[in-house]
């Protein structure tokens, strides 16, 4: 089975310009969530979704939002670019909801905002 | 909240010495708790998990014990190696309006030949 595959993997923009990434789970997984990894704050929780639809958020503004399709693949999108904004941003597929889930990880899209 | 907090690294060993890395948490409920590993140039993958108390997680030679009582879940090795040379992030998923896994700040391991 392939695993979780995230794109671009690596992306340059400047301030003021918005992104989006793109993150396909693992087939057959229904969840996706969205993470954020800095040098640091470590790896911070964006949300996650199931089903098409939004589930739980963490605490970042309104400029950051997703959506997953019905076909499970997410995405993800960052508006008016922030320098702190600069992060591996990792996508994490499960099979299912649940607090016994095991999520697996892609290998990020590294973004670095100028 | 619920949170996660886990022993600051880096931690250097030398190859074939006992590992320990802390792992404390706080939260409501009942979490599942897991350790995931970092190694470099990789994307995150699960070593181990536990999901009730008392449950042990076991993996290629590493095993945690979730500890209700002390709030706790140490990863523990008896002789590292190496290619054990990553880093190691303890993390709890739980239900707050939603499920959401919280993970620590990580652990950088070095292991010396």
């Amino acid at each position: 089975k392939a695993g979780v595959t995230q794109t671009p993997r690596y992306l340059i923009k400047t301030r003021g310009q918005q992104v989006t990434l793109s993150c396909s789970p693992i087939s057959g997984h229904r969840s996706v969530s969205w993470y954020q990894q800095t040098p640091g704050q470590g790896l911070q929780f964006l949300f996650e979704y199931f089903s098409e639809t939004q589930r739980n958020k963490g605490n970042f503004p309104g400029r950051f939002s997703g959506r997953q399709f019905s076909n499970s693949r997410s995405e993800m999108n960052v508006s008016t670019l922030e320098l702190g904004d600069s992060a591996l941003y990792l996508c994490a597929s499960s099979l299912d909801q649940g607090r016994f889930e095991t999520q697996y990880f892609g290998p990020g899209t590294r973004l670095l905002v100028l | 909240g619920n949170s996660v907090t886990q022993m600051e690294g880096p931690v250097t060993l030398s190859e074939e010495a006992f590992l320990t890395i802390n792992c404390t948490y706080t939260a409501t409920g009942y979490p599942s708790l897991f350790w995931y590993v970092q190694y470099p140039g990789e994307g995150l993958q699960l070593l181990l998990k536990a999901t009730k108390a008392d449950d042990k997680g076991s993996n290629k030679g590493f095993e945690a014990t979730y500890r209700k009582e002390t709030t706790s879940f140490h990863l523990e090795k008896g002789s590292v190696q190496v290619s054990d040379s990553a880093v190691y992030f303890c993390a709890l998923r739980s239900y707050t309006g939603g499920f959401k896994t919280i993970f620590g700040a990580g652990t950088r391991l070095f292991v010396k030949a």
